[in-house]
This record gives structure tokens, C-alpha cells and sequence, in this order.
């Protein structure tokens, strides 16, 4: 099975604009979540979709929003671009079997870096 | 109470050695403990999970220990290898949701 996906790879905007990045999680999986990972601040969690709902949210501003696609296809959007934007973003998909949290693979990610 | 501590922050370890890394939390709400491997440039790579269920669970070389009433676990990796050097995070979540919180993360670096 090919694994998760995502595009692009790497990107560099400047402060105010806006971006669209892409996740398509493995064959099967219907639930997608992002995270953004910092020297800084690590590893946290943005938001998870599942059957095209958004389940759980993290602790971000409301410049950050996602959606998902029937497909289980997943985009985040991140609005007003600040300079701490810059960071690795990643999407972990999973299958979400009934009965407790599945086994999350996560992708490449997306380079952001912000001017 | 949301937190997940990790230690430490790096450890060198020379080839075949058992690194240990060690992981703490406070909500016992908490009920699968994942860890993941990360290289430069690449995604964090599930390694091995464990529920509380169990103590100990082992896949090829590597272990994870669960100590329930300490509120920590660990990863041992047995006969370590050059190829090992990663960073590594242990992370948890609760109740069937897929939001991980994660520890800030292990340099390890195996040397020849």
C-alpha cells in the first residue's frame, strides 16, 4: 500500500498571505489528522477529520481550518500567514477501528517557511 | 495534565549498547502510548504501541516497558545499530481519539 502523501513539499510565502496544503492518507484510512512541528514548540496536534467532520481540534487560532473530501482526502489552510507559521506540517492518517485510537502513519509533511 | 514528559533530551550510545528512553504522564485517562521514529527531513515512523493492559511488549528489537501505577513507560532498543541514530517520541491519547500528544523528543545517536 502506497503511504501517506502529501504536496507540497515544500513551500515559502510571505507574511499576510495565505496557504493550501494537501494530504491523501493510505488506501482505507478515513480518519486524517494535522500537526505542526516546531524546534520550538514540538510535536502538536491541529485537528483531526474523520468521515469529512472535524472530531477534535487543537489549541491553534482560527487562521488554521481544514476540511475533508469524500475520498478521505484531507487540505489544511492556514489564513494571514505570521512568521511563527513556519514549520514542518504533517498529516497522519488512520483506520479509527471501533474501540480505541488506531495506529497513525504520517506522511512527509510540508516544509512552510514564511518571510 | 495534558502532558507527556520525556527523557532526556539526548543520548549517545555506543553500537549494541540498550538505549533507554523514559516517558511520564499525568492523565490516567491516557490508554495507548505509540512511539515513533524520525529521521531528517522524514515524517515520524510508528515503531511500536502499547495499551495499559499489558507491561511489556516487544517487536523485533525493540521493547516497550509499562509501569501503570508509576505513569511512565519506556523504549529499550536492543542491540542498537549506527542505522538506530533517530530521533524518537513517545506519545499518548485517550479514549478512541486520534489526537496524540507527543513527548518533546529523544536525539539518540549510536556510535560504531
Amino acid at each position: 500500500k502506497a503511504g501517506v502523501t502529501q504536496t507540497p513539499r515544500y513551500l515559502i510565502k510571505t507574511r499576510g498571505q495565505q496557504v493550501t496544503l494537501s494530504c491523501s492518507p493510505i488506501s482505507g484510512h478515513r480518519s486524517v489528522s494535522w500537526y505542526q512541528q516546531t524546534p520550538g514548540q514540538g510535536l502538536q496536534f491541529l485537528f483531526e477529520y474523520f468521515s469529512e467532520t472535524q472530531r477534535n481540534k487543537g489549541n491553534f487560532p482560527g487562521r488554521f481550518s481544514g476540511r475533508q473530501f469524500s475520498n478521505s482526502r484531507s487540505e489544511m489552510n492556514v489564513s494571514t500567514l505570521e512568521l511563527g507559521d513556519s514549520a514542518l506540517y504533517l498529516c497522519a492518517s488512520s483506520f479509527n477501528r471501533a474501540g480505541g485510537a488506531g495506529a497513525q502513519y504520517f506522511g512527509p509533511g510540508t516544509r512552510l517557511t514564511v518571510l | 495534565q495534558q502532558q507527556v514528559k520525556q527523557s532526556p533530551q539526548s543520548l549517545i550510545v555506543q553500537k549494541g549498547g540498550i538505549p533507554i528512553i523514559n516517558c511520564a504522564y499525568e492523565n490516567t485517562a491516557f490508554d495507548y502510548f505509540p512511539w515513533y521514529q524520525q529521521f531528517p527531513g522524514k515524517g515520524p515512523a510508528l515503531l511500536i504501541a502499547i495499551r495499559p493492559d499489558v507491561s511489556e511488549k516487544k517487536e523485533g528489537r525493540f521493547t516497550i516497558s509499562f509501569n501503570k501505577s508509576a505513569k511512565q513507560f519506556s523504549l529499550h532498543i536492543m542491540d542498537s545499530q549506527p542505522g538506530d541514530s533517530a530521533t524518537y517520541f513517545c506519545a499518548a491519547s485517550m479514549g478512541g481519539n486520534e489526537k496524540l500528544t507527543f513527548g518533546t523528543g529523544t536525539r539518540l545517536t549510536i556510535i560504531p
